[in-house]
């Protein structure tokens, strides 16, 4: 079974442009959460999409948005992009009734 | 609510000697508890869970954790420490639904030889 597939891997991009990463989750996972990781705090938690609608959402400002696919697939754009967005965007997939994380690799974020 | 703390933001022990991680969690219900690794560049990789049943969970690697309700505990240990163990370390809390995670702020482990 293939594992959690994140694209890009790595991107600089500057102040103000905006950003899209791609989530393919393993397949028959219909859970697909978001985290952004910094040093010194962690994993902060920004969205989970099921079956295509956002089921929780974490404490980011609106610049953070997400979507999911009917294939599972999802999405997560930051706009108006901020020295402080640069860090690891950790993607995860959940199987239904299992109560268990599958991380992909992540998508390393520069702002410059 | 739920929270997970994670004391000692850096460990470092000796190459053979105990590896100890601590965390403690803040839970209203039973919870799901959850050690993480990370190695550099890579995603994190589950080490070990606790559910239900046995409190002593044993994991990959060589590593086991102990769930203790009444210190609200789940400190992760390896009897002996190996190079390859060098990683960053997060534990994590879920309540039953699994819905939401909650991760401490990680340990970096360094094994010094």
């Amino acid at each position: 079974k293939a594992g959690v597939t994140q694209t890009p891997r790595y991107l600089i991009k500057t102040r103000g442009q905006q950003v899209t990463l791609s989530c393919s989750p393993i397949s028959g996972h219909r859970s697909v959460s978001w985290y952004q990781q910094t040093p010194g705090q962690g994993l902060q938690f920004l969205f989970e999409y099921f079956s295509e609608t956002q089921r929780n959402k974490g404490n980011f400002p609106g610049r953070f948005s997400g979507r999911q696919f009917s294939n599972s697939r999802s999405e997560m754009n930051v706009s108006t992009l901020e020295l402080g967005d640069s860090a690891l965007y950790l993607c995860a997939s959940r199987n239904s009734g299992a109560n268990v994380l599958t991380f992909g690799a992540g998508s390393r974020l520069t702002v410059l | 609510a739920q929270s997970v703390t994670q004391l000692g933001s850096h460990v470092s022990v000796s190459e053979g000697a105990l590896v100890l991680l601590r965390c403690n969690y803040s839970s209203s219900v039973p919870p799901y508890l959850f050690w993480y690794v990370q190695y550099p560049n890579q995603g994190l990789q589950l080490l070990l869970k606790y559910t239900t049943g046995a409190t002593l969970v044993k994991g990959i690697n060589g590593f086991e954790a102990e769930f203790k309700k009444s210190e609200t505990s789940f400190h992760l240990t390896k009897p002996s420490a190996h190079m390859s163990d060098a990683a960053e370390y997060f534990c994590a809390v879920s309540d039953r639904t699994g819905n939401q995670f909650y991760f401490g702020t990680g340990t970096s482990l360094t094994v010094i030889p």
